[in-house]
């Protein structure tokens, strides 16, 4: 069964404090994997999709990864406006979804 | 400006009611989801559609009915047979393509919470 995992679950980072999500997953044959953002209340936002390994994706802050088996997702110096929940999902014959990792940034 | 609009945010459901949460979209997306998120679990899909007058069970269908007459519009039902209704609900658009085997980017609506009385 195709399973994607997130972790660590929660992330809390100082205003600066530069940091790396991970997302693993085991499908049968990769065909994407998608990088969402969701604010508390609201719908999840495409970041990124990434097909193959070694694969880089970049926007602001945020800059997505992909090996064989597993996506990063590095925030780099993140300032409180990327609080967020970052969602992973893998598509192979469906789409799976990550549970997530809540990101909460200090000023 | 294009989007998914899905109503209401807050919706209470009584013991033995059925509910229905309304979608519209104005991407002219062909095919539109509806997923459930619980806390701690990933995004599940219920019901999608690729086309008007057609549709398709997802993981968790049972409890739930869905109908697909015009392009913009795919509402869900929440039938007293869904024993645990409690969740967020997430509508969904892509341009084409089903979401089973199409590897597209989701076009999500701002969700409805819905809670048992």
């Amino acid at each position: 069964e195709d399973q994607v995992t997130q972790s660590p679950e929660a992330l809390r980072l100082q205003e600066g404090e530069s940091s790396s999500l991970n997302c693993s997953y085991t499908v049968s044959g990769l065909r994407g994997l998608f990088w969402y953002r969701q604010d508390p209340g609201k719908g999840p936002e495409f970041l990124f999709t990434l097909y193959s390994a070694g694969e880089e994706k970049e926007k602001e802050r945020l800059k997505a990864t992909l090996t064989k088996k597993e996506s990063f997702l590095h925030i780099t110096a993140p300032k409180p406006e990327d609080s967020a929940t970052y969602l992973c999902a893998v598509q192979d014959n469906k789409l799976s979804f990550g549970a997530g990792t809540t990101v909460t940034v200090r000023a | 400006d294009g989007g998914i609009t899905q109503s209401p945010k807050y919706l209470f459901r009584k013991e033995g009611q059925n509910v229905t949460l309304s979608c519209e979209q104005n991407l002219n997306h062909d095919a539109m989801y509806w997923y459930r998120q619980d806390p701690g679990q990933g995004l599940r899909l219920i019901y999608y559609s690729q086309i008007v007058n057609d549709f398709q069970k997802g993981d968790i269908a049972e409890g739930y009915s869905v109908s697909r007459e015009k392009k913009e519009s795919f509402p869900l039902t929440v039938t007293s047979a869904q024993k645990n209704p409690t969740a967020f609900y997430l509508c969904a658009s892509s341009i084409d393509g089903h979401g089973r085997g199409t590897n597209e980017k989701l076009f999500f609506g701002s969700g409805t919470q819905l809670s048992v009385l």
